[in-house]
C-alpha cells in the first residue's frame, strides 16, 4: 500500500479564499483523523471519524471548519472562509481498529503545508 | 481522561552518546503507548509501541522504550545516537472509547545532535 496520501503537499492561498486538503487513507483502515501542527499549538486533533461517521470534532477551531468522509477510500477538510492564523500544517492519518484499543496505532501522511496570506 | 507528559521540550546530545527522552502518561486503565518520530518536513513514524508482554520494546532505527506501571512512564531510549537521528519525538497514548479508538500526543521533545 502507498500509505496515507494527502494532497496538496503545498497550499498557499488568499485570506478569505475557501481551501480544500485531501486525504485517501490507508486501504481497509476503518478510522480516519486529521490533525493540525503549529508551533505555537504543537499537534491537535481536529476531528476523527469512525466508518466514514464522524466522531468527535470538538478539536474544530470554528464554524469555518468543515470536514467530509464520503467514502471509506476519501476524505476532505474545508476551511472557508480561510484567514492568516489557519497557516499550519494538516496532517491526515488512518488505522485499523477493533475497538479494545490497539487499534490506536495510526500511520500518518506527508501533511499539507497550508500558508494564508 | 488520558493525558501524556514530555517534560523536555528540547534536548542535545553528542554524536554517539546515549539517549534518554522522558514521558509519563496519565490513563486510567490498561494503556497502549506509541513513541513516533517527526523528521523535518515530514509526517510522523511510529518508532515503537507496547500493548502487553514485556516491558522493555524494541523499535526501529536501534531504539527501545521500558513501560514502567509504578512510575507511569515509558521513557525512550538509545545507548548510541547518530547524527539522523535529530528530529522531533512525540509519545502518545491509545484510548478505546465505546468501540473508538484515538491517540493523545504528548507536546514533543526536540533533539539536536552535535558531533
Amino acid at each position: 500500500d502507498a500509505g496515507v496520501i494527502q494532497s496538496p503537499r503545498h497550499e498557499v492561498t488568499e485570506m478569505g479564499q475557501e481551501v480544500t486538503l485531501r486525504c485517501k487513507p490507508i486501504s481497509g483502515h476503518n478510522s480516519l483523523f486529521w490533525y493540525r501542527q503549529t508551533m505555537m499549538r504543537g499537534l491537535e486533533l481536529l476531528i476523527y471519524f469512525n466508518n466514514n461517521v464522524p466522531i468527535d470534532d470538538s478539536g474544530m477551531p470554528e464554524d469555518r471548519f468543515s470536514a467530509k468522509m464520503p467514502n471509506a477510500s476519501f476524505s476532505t477538510l474545508k476551511i472557508q472562509p480561510s484567514e492568516p492564523r489557519d497557516s499550519a500544517v494538516y496532517f491526515c492519518a488512518s488505522s485499523y481498529g477493533v475497538g479494545d484499543g490497539t487499534g490506536a496505532e495510526a500511520f500518518f501522511g506527508q501533511g499539507t503545508r497550508l500558508t494564508v496570506v | 481522561a488520558q493525558s501524556v507528559t514530555q517534560p523536555d521540550i528540547h534536548i542535545t546530545v553528542s554524536e554517539g552518546a546515549s539517549l534518554e527522552l522522558r514521558c509519563n502518561y496519565s490513563y486510567g486503565a490498561t494503556p497502549y503507548l506509541f513513541w513516533y518520530v517527526q523528521s523535518p518536513g515530514q509526517g510522523l513514524q511510529l518508532l515503537l509501541k507496547y500493548f502487553s508482554g514485556d516491558t522493555l520494546v524494541q523499535g526501529i532505527k536501534g531504539f527501545e522504550a521500558e513501560f514502567k506501571r509504578s512510575q507511569s512512564s515509558f521513557n525512550l531510549r538509545k545507548p548510541s545516537v547518530h547524527w539522523s537521528d535529530a528530529a522531533e519525538y512525540f509519545c502518545a497514548v491509545g484510548q478505546a472509547n465505546f468501540g473508538n479508538e484515538k491517540l493523545t500526543f504528548g507536546t514533543g521533545t526536540r533533539l539536536t545532535i552535535i558531533p
